[in-house]
């Protein structure tokens, strides 16, 4: 089983839809969450950690269910700019700060 | 803003040659990582350092490959004798020390293509 597994997408959504990613890891160890936006053949770049209260950032809501390994991110009235690759990214307590990336769901906003 | 930068952006090296990658991290940063993304594959951990030595390494990191602080700013990953299956985006990252959920600043990365 994957550690970090994410449908591959891509969503092709229009401007102004509202989109949501899931995202489910196996390692129980799993201590922080994160998603981080990648556009092509760039690097990775923090969108925003995953509280387990759940935690929100202007168009950008994720959540975190921790009983059933289970993260997602909602994007709110897509922008063009918002099309990129979104990975979902864990660390493991006692993992020396290393993450683990999942595969990353690909969304293509279009006019 | 600070931020991380590698060097070269493309590093094209025939099989069986050493390359050298280089990587200038933040500079008030006390971690320092390598990961790598082959091509439509997902970015994967390669190593971690900290206080001059390696805190953990993945299965990837064999023998072939290494890591070195050589002096306070430069943060370099060599590979000793290349593989055609080394051929991937390599980048480089750095974060503070202290919170759990610090955040993990990547750099550009290098493509290295192993012809």
């Amino acid at each position: 089983r994957k550690e970090v597994e994410q449908d591959p997408g891509p969503f092709n959504v229009p401007e102004g839809a509202t989109v949501a990613f899931n995202c489910t890891y196996s390692n129980s160890a799993s201590q922080s969450f994160f998603w981080y936006r990648q556009d092509c053949r760039k690097e990775p770049k923090l969108l925003m950690s995953v509280y387990s209260s759940g935690n929100e950032d202007g168009r950008f809501t994720a959540q975190l269910n921790r009983a059933s390994q289970y993260i997602s991110l909602l994007i709110r009235d897509s922008k063009l700019s918002d099309s990129a690759t979104y990975l979902c990214v864990v660390r493991v307590s006692g993992g020396y700060n290393k993450l683990i990336f999942g595969a990353g769901t690909r969304l293509a906003v279009h006019p | 803003e600070p931020e991380v930068t590698q060097t070269p952006s493309h590093q094209v090296t025939q099989m069986g040659q050493e390359v050298i990658l280089r990587c200038v991290p933040i500079s008030n940063h006390l971690y320092f990582y390598w990961y790598r993304q082959i091509l439509g594959q997902k970015v994967e951990f390669l190593v971690s350092f900290y206080n001059n030595e390696i805190s953990e390494k993945s299965e990837i990191f064999d023998d072939q490959f290494s890591v070195e602080r050589p002096d306070g700013s430069n943060f370099t990953l060599k590979i000793r004798s290349t593989k055609l299956e080394d051929s991937a985006m390599y980048f480089c990252a750095s974060s503070r020390p202290g919170e759990a959920n610090n955040e993990q600043f990547f750099g550009p990365g290098t493509r290295l293509t192993v012809l």
